[in-house]
């Protein structure tokens, strides 16, 4: 069964940093991009990031480009999100999903989400 | 980046009635890569259909997707209990993922 836990999650000011873990079980890890999505408080699904199956090809929403990095360790089965210059609208529920090939952006299993608060 | 519309913003309806929600793409989707997510509070969003049309693994047959070109349905052929929710639609087929903005299915 596949199962994928985020962790991470916290409160930060504006302008710090935070990064986020997914912790990946029950499929081959290595076989599949895998992606962030996000929700913001009262808001609807919005996609941050995703990473080929080797972490060698990434992509950014625009609203996160040049702040957020996307990478993973597949020895590990763990992805990450390191979050840069994080500012108020960056506050959200991220959640991990997995893709369903090596890259087509369809989202076939997710995790259940972790929290993150960008107040000061 | 296609752009992704949903109607209506919300839909009050009661068990064992036809929900109907529509998602019109920007322009027209290739490939048939539309899907439909169910989201419920506190609980991960589930793939409900890929390729327009496509259930996943375990989605009952009351739930059916329909569609081409720019204009896409997702039914509920009667609405269970566990069946109120926000479902998204989602154009896909690349290393992201372009979601609709939603749509509430509410008791009525």
């Amino acid at each position: 069964e596949v199962h994928l836990v985020e962790s991470g999650g916290g409160l930060v000011q504006p302008g710090r940093s935070l990064r986020l873990s997914c912790a990946a079980s029950g499929f081959t890890f290595d076989d599949y991009a895998m992606h962030w999505v996000r929700q913001a408080p009262g808001k609807g699904l919005e996609w941050v990031s995703s990473t080929s199956w080797n972490g060698g090809t990434t992509d950014y929403a625009d609203s996160v480009k040049g702040r957020f990095t996307i990478s993973r360790d597949n020895a590990k089965n763990s992805l990450y999100l390191q979050m840069n210059s994080l500012r108020p609208e960056d506050t959200a529920l991220y959640y991990c999903a997995k893709d369903k090939s090596l890259t087509s952006g369809l989202l076939d299993y997710w995790g259940q989400g972790t929290l993150v608060t960008v107040s000061s | 980046e296609i752009v992704l519309t949903q109607s209506p913003d919300t839909l009050s309806l009661s068990p064992g009635e036809r929900a109907t929600l529509s998602c019109r793409a920007s322009q027209s989707v290739s490939n048939s890569h539309l899907a439909w997510y169910q989201h419920k509070p506190g609980q991960a969003p589930r793939l409900l259909i890929s390729y327009v049309l496509d259930r996943a693994t375990g989605i009952q047959d009351r739930f059916s997707g329909s569609g081409s070109g720019t204009d896409f349905t997702l039914t509920i052929s009667r609405l269970e209990p566990e069946d109120f929710a926000v479902y998204y639609c989602q154009h896909y087929g690349s290393s992201r993922g372009t979601f609709g903005q939603g749509t509430k299915v509410e008791i009525k």
